[in-house]
């Protein structure tokens, strides 16, 4: 089945501890992308990736790091969380860029206390 | 920037039609689409528009694409309650997407 995979679901942490969200896709798709989602601001882009070893920034990275060394996946790393980042955050890929669809993974509630 | 706005809710009856729109800004836009946001789940694409079009149906789904006031709306015919989610209308901007804040659809019975 053609999916996004995302792990863990739910993440509780505290300020500082270093953690990864990772993101997996089984459809060959060369774009993918990290958003966040929170309450009265819709989803922002945090960082997206055009192909393997090709990341950029989105409208709201610092605080984050990603990384592309395959095609598959693209990990979400926060080096020193802290509770600003607590957020709903969501993985999504596509076959290419703005013309062809997103697809979303389920979901990485986070929670930084 | 590129800028998508929606209203931020609706509430209709079961069986009525819902209209959601959308406001997008950038006028080299090529697809603009329409993804569905259900409690403790990811987006799912509902549908999407080409930019050359103006209406594109899909059973309920009605989509209208007014490019000249860029305008998008999503009609839902005969709504039912799982049709309650939130909506997302996105316009791809370059080789990026860009999203409105959603539009929380509430369908009363």
């Amino acid at each position: 089945e053609a999916q996004v995979t995302q792990n863990p679901r739910y993440l509780i942490t505290v300020t500082g501890k270093k953690l990864t969200v990772t993101c997996s896709q089984n459809m060959n798709h060369e774009y993918m992308s990290w958003y966040r989602q929170d309450p009265g601001l819709g989803l922002r882009q945090i960082y997206y990736s055009m192909n393997v070893e090709v990341t950029d920034k989105g409208d709201v990275p610092e605080g984050y790091k990603v990384s592309r060394k395959e095609k598959r996946n693209f990990p979400l790393i926060l080096e020193s969380p802290s509770p600003n980042q607590t957020s709903l955050y969501f993985c999504a890929s596509s076959r290419g860029g703005g013309s062809s669809p997103l697809h979303f993974g389920n979901g990485t509630r986070l929670t930084v206390t | 920037g590129e800028d998508v706005e929606q209203s931020l809710f609706l509430s209709v009856r079961e069986g009525d039609s819902s209209v959601i729109n959308c406001t997008y800004t950038d006028s080299s836009s090529t697809y603009l689409y329409w993804y569905k946001q259900e409690p403790g789940a990811g987006l799912q694409l509902l549908t999407y528009i080409f930019s050359n079009m103006d209406m594109k149906q899909d059973q309920r789904l009605t989509v209208l694409l007014n490019k000249k006031d860029k305008h998008l709306s999503l009609r839902i015919a005969d709504t039912q309650t799982g049709d309650s989610a939130i909506y997302f209308c996105a316009d791809n901007y370059g080789q990026n997407f860009v999203f409105g804040p959603g539009t929380r659809l509430s369908v009363l019975p």
